[in-house]
């Protein structure tokens, strides 16, 4: 298993609606979620960060943290086209080891 | 400049030259970290360093030479590479700690001919 996983994709959505990508999680020390949006030929570049259960809301993303469940989601509404990328879960344990996902690839059809 | 730079951003280089890469952070962290990302490949971790101190070693070739003069510093030093190892090499910084992002540079694209 793991430590990090995501679904690969690629996950396609018309313009407009809501893309939800979902990351789960091997270790129960982890303390520290992020998301990260890479576009194709490009570095990372953090998009959200969480640290407690529950959501939190910045802009049209929304993620959300269930420790319980070690699972972690982010979701884009009123999703365009330029947000078609490529999206990295990361998770810190709290020694401070960051692990990334594989990245789910979001398409988003005009 | 601001956060973290790489130089250079494209290198073309043969199996049997040495190069380096470098990278730069300004953003007063204490941890560095190189990456590895083949076309349409996940992120491979290879080399973190916390407090100038190599903390983790993925299994990677020793053809690959990692430095860290001072804390806003890192260099990969290449040599005698492999075509399969063409690929995006990324830099990343971060303050040391579970709770801290990590801030990437723009790469270098390798190209191993």
């Amino acid at each position: 298993q793991k430590e990090v996983e995501q679904n690969s994709g690629p996950l396609s959505v018309p313009e407009g609606a809501i893309a939800s990508l979902n990351c789960t999680y091997s270790d129960r020390g982890s303390q520290s979620f992020f998301w990260y949006r890479q576009y194709s030929g490009k570095s990372p570049e953090l998009i959200m960060s969480i640290y407690s259960n529950g959501d939190k809301e910045d802009g049209r993303f929304t993620a959300q943290l269930n420790k319980a469940s070690q699972y972690v989601s982010l979701l884009i509404r009123d999703s365009q086209p330029s947000d078609s990328a490529t999206y990295l879960c990361a998770v810190n344990t709290n020694a401070g080891k960051s692990t990334f996902g594989d990245g789910t690839t979001l398409t988003v059809k005009p | 400049e601001t956060g973290v730079t790489q130089t250079p951003r494209h290198l073309v280089m043969g199996m049997t030259n040495k190069k380096s890469l470098k990278c730069e952070q300004h953003l007063g962290h204490n941890a560095m970290y190189w990456y590895k990302q083949s076309a349409k490949k996940p992120l491979e971790l290879m080399f973190v360093y916390s407090l100038e101190e190599r903390v983790e070693n993925n299994s990677v070739p020793s053809r690959f030479s990692p430095e860290c003069p001072n804390s806003s510093h890192l260099f990969l030093h290449l040599h005698t590479l492999q075509p399969e190892d063409s690929a995006l090499y990324l830099c990343a910084s971060s303050q040391q700690g579970g709770s801290y992002e990590q801030y990437f540079g723009p790469g270098t694209r390798l190209t191993v001919t």
